[in-house]
């Protein structure tokens, strides 16, 4: 069973602050991704990574950063968060050449 | 580049009603198509996936390629199966097993 894990369920940070979710998981994937999840807008893609030390960005990356030193850990850098950062964000993994992706928990943001 | 459109983001029925979720893509060649369903204070996880034909929790969608459609279709719907349904694509050859999703659709099932 595919165990993806975030490092926080939720999380509550101010204005211009630099935020870190982490995440990791244990099935030797090499593809991982990170999403952001809000209302009518469905699931946008901020960056993915296909391999250690590796990373492209997906359709939203303005204001976001990524990191992947490990295979199974792949962090999300907001270096100075803003409200309209507010947003459920999702990790997911997956392995070409199969399509399906298994998603983490989500971490809730909240920007004050 | 490829779209995903779910045109409606709320859908109400009642228990026992049929029940169709519409997903439209845009796509110039061969795509395999999804559907993920997030229950409350659950992962989002796949629900099916057009090329293994299969009926899950009573779930059917067929891929309608004249149509460019993917929608989900359950004859008789139950309480439980109140969720978000996310439709998704990922383009033929697909490198790095990338996904588009659509904008979702909450699917309310009354008593």
């Amino acid at each position: 069973d595919v165990k993806v894990t975030q490092s926080s369920r939720y999380l509550v940070k101010r204005t211009g602050e630099k935020v870190f979710l982490e995440c990791v998981q244990d099935m030797d994937h090499e593809n991982m991704f990170w999403y952001r999840q809000d209302p009518g807008l469905g699931l946008r893609l901020i960056y993915f990574s296909y391999d250690v030390k590796m990373k492209e960005k997906g359709d939203i990356p303005e204001g976001y950063s990524v990191s992947r030193e490990k295979k199974e850990r792949f962090s999300l850098i907001l270096e100075s968060a803003s409200t309209n950062q507010t947003s459920m964000y999702l990790c997911a993994t997956g392995s070409t050449p199969y399509n399906e992706q298994f998603f983490g928990p989500g971490t809730r943001l909240t920007v004050l | 580049a490829q779209r995903v459109t779910q045109p409606e983001k709320l859908l109400s029925v009642f228990k026992g009603a049929p029940v169709e979720l519409k997903c439209n893509y845009s796509y110039s060649g061969s795509p395999e198509l999804f559907w993920y369903v997030q229950y409350s204070r659950q992962r989002l996880q796949l629900l099916l996936r057009h090329i293994s034909r299969e009926s899950i929790k009573g779930f059917t969608a067929d891929l309608n390629k004249g149509e460019t459609s993917f929608h989900l279709k359950k004859p008789f719907a139950q309480e439980e199966d109140s969720a978000m349904y996310y439709c998704a694509l990922s383009p033929y050859n697909n490198a790095g097993n990338m996904l588009t999703f659509g904008g979702g659709t909450r699917l309310m099932v009354k008593p």
